[in-house]
């Protein structure tokens, strides 16, 4: 069956990065790009960007150019994203998704990882 | 960028029932929309795709449906694991923008 694994929760200094990662499993990695989408309670669901798992080329919401960094390894089916230069508004739980083209560069995404809490705190 | 509004912001129900959720786009997406389920701790999980489509292993009592801006999501006969939060998503746009979700309650 098809799972994204997510690393644990993290806990960062303002100013500081964090590099969180979803491993797949369960189906062939580089068939599917990953995306990656930002839950809070006030923002609601953001999309972030997508990596395409068998290029390692991205795409990214422009909110988030300069914040996230996607990358990828394809050898151990695992996709990364880095956060840097935290501050307290990246504070939210993050999540990877395998991505379903709906058209052009929009996606459905068919399943999900179960979410990295992020808290940015001194 | 397309905006997409999503309502009621809440809803109560009794189980057995049958809900409608709407979702109304800035401009037409040409039924490029999805549904998720969301319940609390968990993340969203895929129901409905291209506006209308069932994903695997999505119960029929769920379905979806509208055109150009105008779409809904229809629970059929409530089941106690249905009261979450809903949301649509447009998948025409590079944004892939997300309503902003409907919290479906148990009366």
């Amino acid at each position: 069956q098809v799972q994204l694994q997510q690393s644990g929760a993290e806990l960062a200094k303002p100013g500081s990065s964090v590099k969180i990662s979803c491993k797949a499993s369960g189906y062939t990695f580089t068939s599917y790009y990953i995306s990656w989408i930002k839950q809070t309670t006030g923002q609601g669901l953001e999309y972030i960007g997508y990596i395409n798992t068998g290029s390692g080329g991205t795409n990214y919401n422009e909110k988030f150019k300069g914040k996230a960094t996607l990358t990828v390894d394809k050898s151990s089916s695992t996709a990364f994203m880095q956060l840097s230069s935290l501050t307290p508004d990246d504070s939210a739980v993050y999540y990877c998704a395998r991505s379903l083209m709906a058209y052009y560069d929009g996606y459905y995404f068919d399943y999900w990882g179960q979410g990295v809490m992020v808290t940015v705190s001194s | 960028d397309i905006q997409m509004t999503q309502s009621p912001a809440s809803l109560s129900a009794s189980l057995g029932e049958t809900v409608t959720i709407e979702c109304l786009a800035s401009e037409d997406i040409y039924d490029i929309l999805a549904w998720y389920q969301q319940k609390p701790g968990k993340s969203p999980q895929l129901l409905i795709y291209d506006a209308s489509s069932l994903h695997t292993g999505v119960p029929s009592r769920f379905s979806g449906s509208g055109s150009g801006t105008q779409y809904s999501l229809k629970i059929n006969s409530l089941q106690p694991e249905d009261f979450a939060s809903y949301y649509c998503q447009n998948g025409l746009s590079a944004l892939n923008t997300f309503g902003a979700g409907t919290k479906l309650e148990l009366k």
